[in-house]
């Protein structure tokens, strides 16, 4: 299984709303991040998590709430978001957060605030 | 920090090869990536090099790395229609914990 699974697939939500990001996978893979990207442009790094703890947070608002649970499951909890903040996004697991690992990603959510 | 560039844009026929190319500015970088994105979808992983290759092929995939002038290329031999996607090349940082993307090459293959 070398699937990183993410749901919901699509997700429109008010800027009142509180929703979640799940994310999933079954590699052993100690290693799990947050990216988001906006249309035609590249991923952007948001938060890594090694090990089930924080280890970067790349100056991320704080309406975005990443939580790992387990080493297998990173959620991003979601709070008053703005309409600027619709984007794709992505998770990504790897074995290591380090030099010898590559990342696999998810199919990604498709996030619309409106 | 590190810069990725790629340029935009790509168009081949069906049957051709297509060549993506990429640079890079960190020269500590250690792993070189391959990701590729179809409409809609998330990143799937093609292929990586470790920075004391020169090349790496995988079937119709051959990785090219001029680590001197950091310069990094992806052929794809026999382009089909199925591989029409946004391509991104990435490095990983020298603490390992990032990868910083290029801008991605939209690749068109015309039948």
């Amino acid at each position: 299984d070398t699937e990183v699974t993410q749901t919901p697939k699509h997700l429109v939500m008010g800027m009142t709303n509180k929703k979640s990001l799940k994310c999933e996978q079954h590699m052993g893979h100690r290693a799990m991040y947050w990216y988001k990207q906006k249309a035609k442009k590249p991923p952007e790094l948001m938060f890594v998590y090694s090990y089930e703890k924080l280890s970067i947070n790349e100056s991320v608002p704080s309406r975005f709430s990443p939580e790992c649970p387990n080493s297998s499951l990173l959620n991003l909890h979601l709070h008053a978001l703005q309409p600027e903040d619709s984007a794709l996004y992505l998770c990504a697991s790897s074995q290591e957060a380090s030099l010898e690992t590559e990342a696999f990603f998810g199919q990604g959510t498709r996030l619309t605030v409106v | 920090g590190e810069d990725v560039e790629q340029s935009l844009f790509l168009s081949v026929r069906e049957g051709d090869s297509s060549v993506i190319n990429c640079t890079y500015t960190d020269s500590s970088s250690t792993y070189l990536y391959w990701y590729k994105q179809e409409p809609g979808a998330g990143l799937q992983l093609l292929t990586y090099i470790f920075s004391n290759m020169d090349m790496k092929q995988d079937q119709r995939l051959t990785v090219l790395l001029n680590k001197k002038d950091k310069h990094l290329s992806l052929r794809i031999a026999d382009t089909q229609t199925g591989d029409s996607a946004i391509y991104f090349c990435a490095e990983r940082d020298n603490a390992g914990n990032m990868l910083t993307f290029g801008g991605g090459t939209r690749l068109m293959v015309k039948p």
